[in-house]
């Protein structure tokens, strides 16, 4: 079935270091896939997407590329913020062969950042 | 941009009683979905909620104890019935294609309480 996999945390790192978090996935069908994040006391935002191999998605300064090779989507930041503390969710969205959806996202396990300044 | 909102935020129940937990988007959307995020978990799909259709639960859950409606393009609720302390969680409900087509986009979630 499809899955999602994260490396493990928590993640700890110091202001302006290069973050990497891990993700991997298994799918049976044409995956999208995501990355959210949960700032403390709130719901999820979605950060970036990708919808097919080599496409990269970015945003506030995050990257992730889908490998299908691979299959993996690591996110990746050349310089953290502490108000980049969070916990960041991988997640795929599985589309049919006509590219809709089934709606249903699947959610790795989830990656504490904390970014001391 | 679109919001939307959930009602309660937060709540702490007793044992054996039932919450209902409402989510209002300011604009129409055919999809909607309620997850469930346990202590220190991933998020979990419950049910996808169509409007004018029964809702379609997943593995594990069931209408009995989480039943829902979806009377219209904008709202849904949720019901957490005779509940436990193993029900608290962080409930969130989520669209499809606000503001990007095959993208969900999330409350800001329930957080319940069960003692």
């Amino acid at each position: 079935g499809d899955s999602v996999t994260q490396m493990e945390g928590p993640v700890t790192l110091s202001e302006e270091a290069f973050l990497t978090i891990n993700c991997t996935y298994t799918a049976t069908g044409y995956p999208s896939l995501f990355w959210y994040v949960q700032y403390p006391g709130e719901g999820l935002q979605l950060l970036l997407k990708a919808t097919k191999a080599d496409d990269k998605g970015s945003n506030k300064g995050f990257e992730a590329t889908y490998r299908k090779e691979t299959t993996s989507f690591h996110l990746e930041k050349g310089s953290v913020q502490v108000s980049d503390s969070a916990v960041y969710f991988c997640a795929q969205l599985n589309l049919n062969a006509g590219g809709t959806s089934y709606g249903k996202l699947t959610f790795g396990q989830g990656t504490i950042l904390t970014v001391h300044p | 941009s679109a919001v939307i909102s959930q009602k309660p935020s937060r709540d702490i129940c007793q044992r054996g009683t039932s919450l209902t937990i409402q989510c209002q988007v300011d604009s129409q959307v055919t999809m909607m979905f309620w997850y469930r995020q346990q202590p220190g978990q991933s998020l979990t799909l419950i049910a996808t909620a169509n409007q004018g259709s029964e809702a379609t639960y997943e593995s594990g859950f069931v209408i009995d104890k989480f039943p829902i409606s979806r009377p219209n393009l904008t709202f849904s609720t949720l019901t957490v019935s005779n509940m436990s302390p193993e029900d608290s969680s962080i409930y969130l409900c989520s669209v499809e294609g606000l503001l990007i087509t095959d993208t969900q986009y999330f409350g800001p979630g329930t957080r319940l309480t069960v003692l």
